[in-house]
């Protein structure tokens, strides 16, 4: 089966640093992306991951292992228009469909 | 980053009539075209597969005589819900896969249907 698992819900404050977790079992790897996606609104594009490693960009950075099938994005100096819902998903490597993980739903608070 | 267009963006219908929605990428060549339905509060679910010119692949669960899909060029992907019924409102989402070989998937901005 496909497994992606990230919490369900998480706040944290303006300015501070938050880290969104996502761990993964499929049968499959061709790479993670993350998605920050605004209530009413379709998935933007965050970053993509294929090789073990940080990879930065600007405010937001993704982290993968996947000897141990897990991802983390970091979000630093919070702001209020980062409240939003942010999903995880692997690329099937067979078929390059992504499979999404629940979604994390963030929550910035002043 | 790539332009994917939907039309509609929501849309408002009766139980029992059929709506189709259209999935255009503006500016590139999908030869695959995937489609996602998100209900409320959750995440994504891909619904089917379609590549250019040929049958869609439906994901486990998914009516292939409820949701017909057509993919009849590289730039134009539709989906038809058939005799729509309350419990298929839903956000539609359709994403081209890009086959300049990016890594970066998008997704079209989403058609909000709702059955009444």
């Amino acid at each position: 089966g496909q497994n992606i698992d990230q919490p369900t819900e998480m706040t944290a404050t303006e300015g501070a640093i938050v880290q969104i977790n996502c761990t993964y079992q499929t049968s499959g790897f061709n790479g993670l992306f993350w998605y920050q996606q605004h209530a009413g609104e379709a998935p933007t594009f965050l970053s993509y991951n294929v090789l073990d490693g940080l990879e930065e960009k600007g405010r937001f950075s993704s982290f993968l292992s996947r000897s141990k099938g897990y991802s983390y994005l970091l979000l630093k100096e919070l702001q209020m228009k980062d409240s939003a819902s942010y999903l995880c998903a692997v690329r099937d490597p067979n078929t390059d469909k992504l499979i999404f993980g629940t979604g994390t739903r963030l929550q910035v608070f002043p | 980053g790539a332009v994917v267009s939907q039309h509609p963006s929501w849309v408002i219908c009766k139980s029992g009539t059929s709506v189709k929605i259209e999935c255009r990428s503006l500016d590139f060549q999908a030869t695959t075209m995937f489609w996602y339905r998100q209900f409320p509060k959750q995440s994504l679910m891909l619904m089917a597969t379609s590549n250019e010119g040929s049958k869609a692949t439906y994901e486990q669960g998914v009516e292939k005589d409820k949701f017909l899909i057509n993919h009849a060029s590289l730039t134009l992907s539709t989906l038809t819900v058939t005799s729509a019924h309350p419990e298929d409102s839903s956000f539609y989402i359709c994403s081209p896969n890009n086959i300049a070989g990016n890594n970066e998937q998008f997704f079209g901005p989403g058609t909000r249907l709702t059955v009444l």
